[in-house]
């Protein structure tokens, strides 16, 4: 199965770090990691992707494990913006389709 | 303004009529994206498009069609052959279809079957 594993939903409060943590144990050599948000009602946003190393642009960072059997998406501080359902992706290599699961639901308290 | 379109926003349709969801984009890319997605749930992949007069299925295409005449147009068409069509659908377009690529969606299109 290409789809990968997160939590369900997750809380955090305003201006705190989050931690969004994904599984992807079947990931293969080419296959990227990608993230992207989706707000309701709307179309999702990228977020951010990596292959191998850990990766940093001006909406957050990306964790990949050294085995790259799971990856973080890390909000260094949440806004009530960023309350979101966060997909965690996998771009397969072999076909360069994006297969979405359910996401994580991220709510932040102010 | 550089982006991707979708319209009608929300499109009402009787049982048994064929409809049609518009996509534009002009950001110059090559690859083009349908996706439908139901309440509570992830994307799901319904056609793709690397390039002009080519498009392939994706995991539900049963039930619709789309063409790719234009490279900033990819029509979908929703049969009457789709049996639960109600559902909010997104578009996408990306440079190409590698693992860097990003797809950059339109704002979708909700569909209701009365």
């Amino acid at each position: 199965d290409a789809k990968t594993t997160q939590p369900n939903s997750m809380e955090s409060n305003e201006e705190e770090p989050v931690h969004l943590p994904c599984n992807h144990s079947t990931i293969s050599g080419t296959d990227y990691i990608h993230w992207y948000r989706q707000l309701p009602s709307q179309g999702p946003e990228y977020v951010i992707h990596g292959l191998t190393s850990n990766v940093n642009n001006r909406m957050a960072s990306l964790a990949i494990a050294e085995d790259r059997k799971s990856s973080t998406l890390i909000l260094h501080r949440a806004t009530l913006r960023d309350a979101a359902v966060y997909y965690c992706i996998r771009h397969l290599g072999s076909q360069g389709n994006l297969i979405f699961g359910k996401g994580t639901k991220l709510s932040v308290k102010p | 303004d550089g982006g991707i379109t979708q319209s009608p926003k929300y499109l009402f349709r009787k049982e048994g009529q064929n409809v049609t969801l518009s996509c534009e984009q002009n950001l110059n890319h090559d690859a083009m994206y349908w996706y439908r997605q139901d309440p509570g749930q992830g994307l799901r992949l319904i056609y793709y498009s690397q390039i002009v007069n080519d498009f392939q299925k994706g995991d539900i295409a049963e039930g619709y069609s789309v063409s790719r005449e234009k490279k900033e147009s990819f029509p979908l068409t929703v049969t009457s052959a789709q049996k639960n069509p109600t559902a909010f659908y997104l578009c996408a377009s990306s440079r190409k279809r590698r693992g860097t690529d990003t797809q950059y969606f339109g704002p979708g299109t909700r569909l209701t079957v009365l």
